[in-house]
């Protein structure tokens, strides 16, 4: 079975702080992809990854910066943390037949 | 732009009985995929069924089946013989081949009642 990580499920962080959320995938998937999912408004994308060091915005990028240097591992950056970027954090990767699957999440909350 | 709407928020059914949950997506796009995802609560969303658009054959995995309507732009979900393990939040998704991208609804949560 695919399994795919995330480094923390749950997280609390001061505004202003850089924030480093991991996501390890372990089927040798092209494609990841960081979501948040706030209640209302479904799961959004932040950014995806289609390649070791290729990287593509989603819908909402900005605050955000991502990093992929090996192929099971896709992180997630926030560069300086704000009270708007509390939310439910989802990596997933991808296999050729266009499912998804996806990490426990990571809650996270900026005071 | 593609969007995927989910009209019920929150949804009840009785356990045992049968309930569908509905999707409807606008694109322009001619092929597609469309998914339904479960979210149960706490734990890893999972892929519960999809469906590719140039197929005519409504998918069915075992008590999930939709209902596509290609024309209508609509992809519903029916949970028959409804258990307590069904209840979760259910995300509808569009993809397109080549975007790499998913769009996903709002959610609609389901509880189930014993």
């Amino acid at each position: 079975d695919v399994k795919v990580t995330q480094s923390s499920r749950y997280l609390v962080k001061r505004t202003g702080e850089k924030v480093f959320l991991e996501c390890v995938q372990d089927m040798d998937h092209e494609n990841m992809f960081w979501y948040r999912q706030d209640p209302g408004l479904g799961l959004r994308l932040i950014y995806f990854s289609y390649d070791v060091k290729m990287k593509e915005k989603g819908d909402i990028p900005e605050g955000y910066s991502v990093s992929r240097e090996k192929k099971e591992r896709f992180s997630l950056i926030l560069e300086s943390a704000s009270t708007n970027q509390t939310s439910m954090y989802l990596c997933a990767s991808e296999r050729s037949l266009n499912e998804q699957f996806f990490g426990p999440g990571t809650r996270l909350t900026v005071l | 732009a593609q969007t995927v709407t989910q009209s019920q928020p929150e949804m009840s059914v009785q356990e045992a009985e049968t309930v569908t949950l509905s999707c409807t997506y606008d694109t322009s796009e001619s092929d597609y995929y469309l998914f339904w995802y479960k979210q149960p609560p706490s734990r890893q969303m999972i892929l519960v069924i999809r469906q590719e658009a140039y197929k005519q054959q409504n998918a069915t995995e075992n008590r999930f089946s939709v209902n596509f309507q290609k024309a209508a732009k609509s992809f519903s979900l029916k949970i028959s013989d409804s258990q307590l393990g069904d209840a979760a939040m259910y995300f509808c998704a569009y993809y397109t081949s080549g975007t790499y991208k998913y769009i996903f609804g709002t959610g609609t949560r389901l509880k189930v009642l014993a």
